[in-house]
């Protein structure tokens, strides 16, 4: 069974269009993240939900908007789609938002923007 | 200053080589502190966590130097599966503040 799962895997769209990616997880944890990795492999955090209530919002453009519907899903709506946001997106989760705990990743998104 | 800084590689050793990895961090805040691995166009996965009194996991060593703001991860006998990035992560401990990722270290273990 996938702890973590993402879909889709790979995403290959037009420039303005609009897309989500989908993240569920069955580890029974209270906290979920997006990350978005770019060429150059830098991992970062986009935003963090615990029991569904949105705790880190780093500095992201609003055509970005995370939506919880419940513990065990993070989903990602993308509007305009843009070149730079080609990159690698990651789900992870973590039982307790501590900072303390190891954090599951799933095996990410490839968005390619045209 | 980034606020956490890793030199980036490749590091290419021959299997059974020893091979060490620093990582520096800015914020004397941080209290929680991982290595993660990343396979090739894998994702992380959590290698260890880094504890004050230093800590070892069969061929791993990692140690923390709280007064430096580094830390460190020590392969013995590196094999060929090593090969991957390994990424030194940093946190404050709290959940309002995200964990940072250092953009990773890559080796490269040769036959």
């Amino acid at each position: 069974d996938t702890a973590v799962s993402q879909t889709p895997k790979y995403l290959v769209t037009q420039m303005g269009n609009d897309k989500s990616i989908k993240c569920e997880q069955n580890l029974g944890h209270d906290t979920m993240y997006w990350y978005k990795q770019d060429s150059k492999k830098f991992l970062k955090i986009m935003f963090s939900y615990n029991n569904k209530e949105l705790i880190i919002n780093e500095t992201v453009p609003n055509r970005f908007s995370p939506k919880s519907p419940d513990k065990a899903h993070l989903n990602l709506h993308i509007n305009s789609l843009e070149l730079g946001d080609s990159a690698v997106y990651f789900c992870a989760s973590s039982h307790g938002a501590g900072g303390y705990n190891e954090q599951f990743f799933g095996p990410g998104t490839r968005l390619t923007v045209l | 200053r980034k606020e956490v800084e890793q030199d980036p590689g490749p590091f290419n050793v021959p299997e059974g080589a020893t091979v060490a990895f620093n990582c520096t961090y800015s914020n004397s805040a941080s209290q929680s502190f991982f290595w993660y691995r990343q396979d090739c166009r894998k994702e992380p996965k959590l290698l260890m966590s880094v504890y004050s009194s230093g800590n070892e996991d069969g061929r791993f060593t990692a140690q923390l130097n709280r007064a430096s703001q580094y830390i460190s991860l020590l392969i013995r006998d590196s094999k060929l599966s090593d090969s991957a990035t390994y990424l030194c992560v940093v946190g404050t401990g709290s959940g309002n503040t995200p964990l940072v990722f250092g953009k990773g270290t890559r080796l490269s273990v040769i036959a």
